[in-house]
């Protein structure tokens, strides 16, 4: 099974930062990574796909980027309503699997 | 408008069985695959299983394997989880989600239904 690593697992910025998600996978695979955020309550919502490919709809803030077996996620200019957890997930190998999560929490 | 809803969590014992539901609507459901993933209370999401289009093709987390089953029925746009011998372990919210072809991602999820295994 693709471990996937993510760090940190929670961190705390202001509005206007710009935030860095790592995820660490545990063997090198392609670029089927997304990134999800979650919030509670609601349904998760996806990000990014392969690795670095905006989802419609989503601000440009949020980038993807990475390879092999480290990906990053970048939110520039941090916004209050992105105070969520994120997830990292692998779809290149069975089991699919995600990162343990980074909880945002605004300053 | 695309959704997803999920329906057929509640309370059952250690040992018993539920059916999960999950029925889509707002997009052609027999061209994608579809996908049933969890998350227990203060986890992180789980992938549990998919199935394809036709439902020929199934693939489970081998902690749900033997024990979880997964079906649809394109007629009724309708996706499925069989679940039986439930375990404690198997307390969380229950998401459907849909992955579009050539995506590699869940690009619409449902809300979710609770399903709690307790005596």
């Amino acid at each position: 099974d693709i471990q996937l690593t993510q760090s940190p697992s929670f961190l705390s910025a202001s509005v206007g930062d710009r935030v860095t998600i790592t995820c660490r996978a545990s063997q090198a695979f392609g670029t089927y990574l997304a990134w999800y955020q979650h919030k509670p309550g609601n349904a998760p919502k996806l990000l990014i796909y392969v690795a670095s490919t905006l989802q419609s709809g989503v601000p440009s803030r949020f980038s993807g980027s990475g390879s092999g077996t480290e990906f990053t996620l970048t939110i520039n200019s941090l916004q209050p309503e992105d105070s969520a957890t994120y997830y990292c997930q692998q779809l290149n190998n069975y089991p699919l699997t995600f990162g343990g999560g980074t909880k945002v929490e605004i300053k | 408008e695309v959704q997803l809803v999920e329906s057929g969590g509640g309370l059952v014992q250690p040992g018993g069985s539920l059916r999960l539901s999950c029925e889509a609507s707002g997009f052609i459901f027999s061209n994608y695959w579809m996908n049933w993933l969890r998350q227990a209370p203060g986890k992180g999401l789980e992938w549990v299983a998919n199935i394809n289009q036709d439902g020929i093709l199934t693939y489970y987390v081998d902690s749900v394997k033997g024990r979880f089953t997964i079906s649809r029925d394109n007629a009724k746009n309708s996706l499925y989880l069989q679940m039986s011998s439930l375990r404690a372990e198997d307390t969380a919210v229950y998401y459907c989600a849909r992955d579009p072809p050539g995506d590699d991602a869940f690009d619409v999820w449902g809300q979710g239904t609770m399903v709690t295994v307790s005596s």
